[in-house]
């Protein structure tokens, strides 16, 4: 069964570093999404993307963030100057229709 | 502003019980009420959804009811079995503006 793949599992950084968070959606997808999930709290929404541009981006999704699809199977998320407070699991998901949202298993960044 | 209320936040059941997590809704341009399961250190994964042209769905042991006039919607999980234990969320979108607004996750815990 096709998934959504993510990597790094685990990112470390520093504040004020730059971080690149990598996601392969399932292929036949055509919208992709990014959320983050603070640690026992609920998923929340970043930033959606179809047809090469941002479709929808929240409040939090502010100009310190960026999305890329460098290529036909890569999605990813940009972080410029990362703060103690964007320390989170960061999910990439993926859908056919703008419905059935296909989550990754996440990548957690942590900022010291 | 919460645009999914979710309750309980967490819920203990016996073996072979019913499981039921209810979820409220203000915005009545939501066109799409799914449910996600997750467990620790994954990514949410798609359980069950409901369109509201529909009163039920049931995949399974998993059962959706919706109650378009109160905006409510709830999960049952019949014959709950300790695999089951895992934390759940509502969501809900709507056409053309296809984020999902998360619940605030129920974590269950069937006991053997």
């Amino acid at each position: 069964e096709p998934e959504v793949t993510q990597t790094p599992s685990h990112q470390v950084t520093q504040m004020g570093q730059e971080v690149i968070l990598r996601c392969v959606p399932i292929s036949n997808h055509l919208y992709f999404y990014w959320y983050r999930q603070i640690l026992g709290q609920k998923v929340e929404f970043l930033v959606s993307f179809y047809n090469n541009e941002i479709s929808e981006k929240s409040e939090i999704f502010d100009d310190q963030f960026s999305v890329e699809r460098p290529d036909g199977s890569n999605f990813t998320l940009k972080i410029r100057s990362t703060k103690l407070e964007d320390s989170a699991m960061y999910f990439c998901a993926s859908s056919q229709s703008s419905y059935e949202q296909y989550f990754g298993p996440g990548t957690r960044l942590t900022v010291t | 502003q919460q645009q999914v209320k979710q309750s309980p936040q967490s819920l203990i059941v016996q073996k072979g019980g019913i499981s039921i997590i209810n979820c409220a809704y203000e915005n009545t341009a939501f066109d799409y009420f799914p449910w996600y399961q997750q467990f620790p250190g994954k990514g949410p994964a798609l359980l069950i959804a409901i369109r509201p042209d529909v009163s039920e769905k049931k995949e399974g042991r998993f059962t959706i009811s919706f109650n378009k006039s109160a905006k409510q919607f709830s999960l049952h999980i019949m014959d709950s079995q300790p695999g089951d234990s895992a934390t759940y969320f509502c969501a809900a979108s709507s056409n053309g503006a296809n984020n999902l607004f998360f619940g605030t996750g129920t974590r269950l815990t069937v006991i053997p």
